[in-house]
């Protein structure tokens, strides 16, 4: 059975500084790995998809790599902004569950200015 | 565009009653999956439903039903409600629900169990 683990599970940052969270997995038989940002009290908002086939995604300040034989993902964030708190999940599509997003916990991050 | 639109935002219950929740995907878009968001448990996979169909189920008990309409908006139903049930409840909906189609989420019922 899939499992998903975000380590740290909080982080706190000065404004400026280059960070990276990490998102491990199981197993590596996945279809894509997705990063969420969850703002309290909101919803998910979807940051990058890695497809299984993909190194990494990039979106402005954000980079995701994958690397699925070891079953590990990073999101790495440029120049933190306070902006940039919030509470960040990774999900894994796998073989096993589907169309179904198997989460990990989160890493709640704080940026602080 | 229009986001996925869930409502309520906010539930109040008592233990024994029941439930519906609704979820309205983006427009265009055929899957809709259901989660239940805990500080316990994290986020857990309820349901998909895809043109009216179930497609896929989690590991909750059958009091946890859903349905889809041909318009794919969609419902949850939680019947003999238990104090565990409070959660946030969180809609996605993908265009064809593939698996390398990316889910967006709507910003959930927030469900409390008095």
């Amino acid at each position: 059975k899939q499992e998903v683990t975000q380590i740290p599970a909080a982080l706190s940052v000065p404004e400026g500084e280059n960070l990276v969270l990490n998102c491990s997995f199981t197993d590596s038989a996945i279809y894509n790995l997705q990063w969420f940002r969850q703002d309290p009290g909101k919803g998910l908002t979807s940051l990058l998809l890695i497809q299984s086939s993909q190194r990494e995604q990039t979106s402005g300040r954000l980079n995701a790599s994958l690397d699925k034989s070891s079953g590990r993902s990073t999101l790495y964030i440029a120049a933190s902004q306070p902006g940039d708190s919030a509470t960040y999940l990774c999900a894994v599509k796998d073989n096993q569950a589907g169309t179904a997003l198997i989460f990990g916990k989160g890493t709640t991050l704080s940026v602080s200015s | 565009k229009a986001g996925v639109t869930q409502t309520p935002r906010y539930l109040i219950k008592t233990r024994g009653q029941q439930v519906t929740l609704s979820c309205s995907p983006i427009s265009g878009h055929r899957s809709v999956s259901w989660y239940q968001q805990t500080p316990g448990q994290g986020l857990q996979f309820l349901f998909e439903y895809f043109s009216e169909t179930q497609r896929n189920k989690g590991n909750f008990p059958g009091r946890f039903s859903g349905r889809q309409f041909s318009n794919s908006r969609s419902e949850m139903n939680v019947s003999t409600l238990e104090l565990g049930d409070s959660a946030l409840y969180l809609c996605a909906s993908s265009r064809l629900g593939g698996h390398n189609q990316p889910q967006h989420f709507g910003d959930g019922t927030r469900l409390s169990i008095l």
